[in-house]
């Protein structure tokens, strides 16, 4: 699996344009890269997955450039509901591997 | 939208105790998969299990720990004998194919060994 890198934490203000960027240099061929959400005391949430270029949902854009070394979520005009941390993921998407590993994830704060 | 259902929401027993967790996954999926969360530490992946036996398991998932499919649509984690350090929250997932596919988690069981 490939290892990723994101920070620790960020804070923004209620309407603006979050970006978090995670690194995955050593991403391999086959690898898709997958964003999940975590509110306070709930389960993670699957937000958005991509392998390339970019990825729109009613969540989440995702930007993945062509090295695909690093991608960024972006979310467009957060809320106080947004506060939560998020997670980067690399691996197959197609394997049947059968173990999803979470990191630190980047704790987000929105304030008002 | 279909979920992931976990009971019970919250759990205390006394060290030493023997709990189960249940969880229903969503009907059509093939994969289930444990993890917990310490209060303030990360996820972290306990089991997983596909084709009624256990995939992969991370260290954690020592000889006190089991899992059980038992009637086709449950799934369950037992800890055989609680220590206070199996204080968290546990949570079932599951999901259609393999780890890159979209894994569906329910709201968590806390646990608390007193």
């Amino acid at each position: 699996l490939a290892k990723t890198t994101q920070p620790i934490s960020m804070d923004s203000y209620e309407g603006q344009e979050v970006n978090i960027t995670c690194s995955h240099n050593n991403i391999a061929t086959n690898d898709y890269i997958t964003w999940y959400q975590q509110f306070p005391s709930q389960g993670p949430r699957f937000i958005i997955q991509g392998y390339k270029t970019k990825v729109t949902n009613e969540v989440a854009s995702l930007f993945i450039p062509a090295d695909r070394k690093s991608s960024t979520l972006s979310l467009p005009r957060v809320s106080l509901s947004d506060t939560a941390v998020y997670y980067c993921l690399v691996g197959e998407r197609d394997s049947s591997a059968s173990k999803i590993i979470f990191g630190s994830g980047t704790r987000l704060s929105i304030r008002p | 939208e279909p979920e992931v259902t976990q009971t019970p929401s919250h759990q205390v027993t006394q060290m030493g105790q023997e709990v189960i967790l249940r969880c229903v996954p969503i009907s059509n999926h093939l994969y289930f998969y444990w993890y917990r969360q310490i209060l303030g530490q990360k996820v972290e992946f306990l089991v997983s299990f596909y084709n009624n036996e256990i995939s992969e398991k991370s260290e954690i998932f020592d000889d006190q720990f089991s899992v059980e499919r038992p009637d086709g649509s449950n799934f369950t984690l037992k800890i055989r004998s609680t220590k206070l350090e199996d204080s968290a929250m546990y949570f079932c997932a599951s999901s259609e194919a393999g780890s890159g596919r979209e894994a569906f988690f329910g709201q968590g069981t806390r646990l608390t060994v007193v």
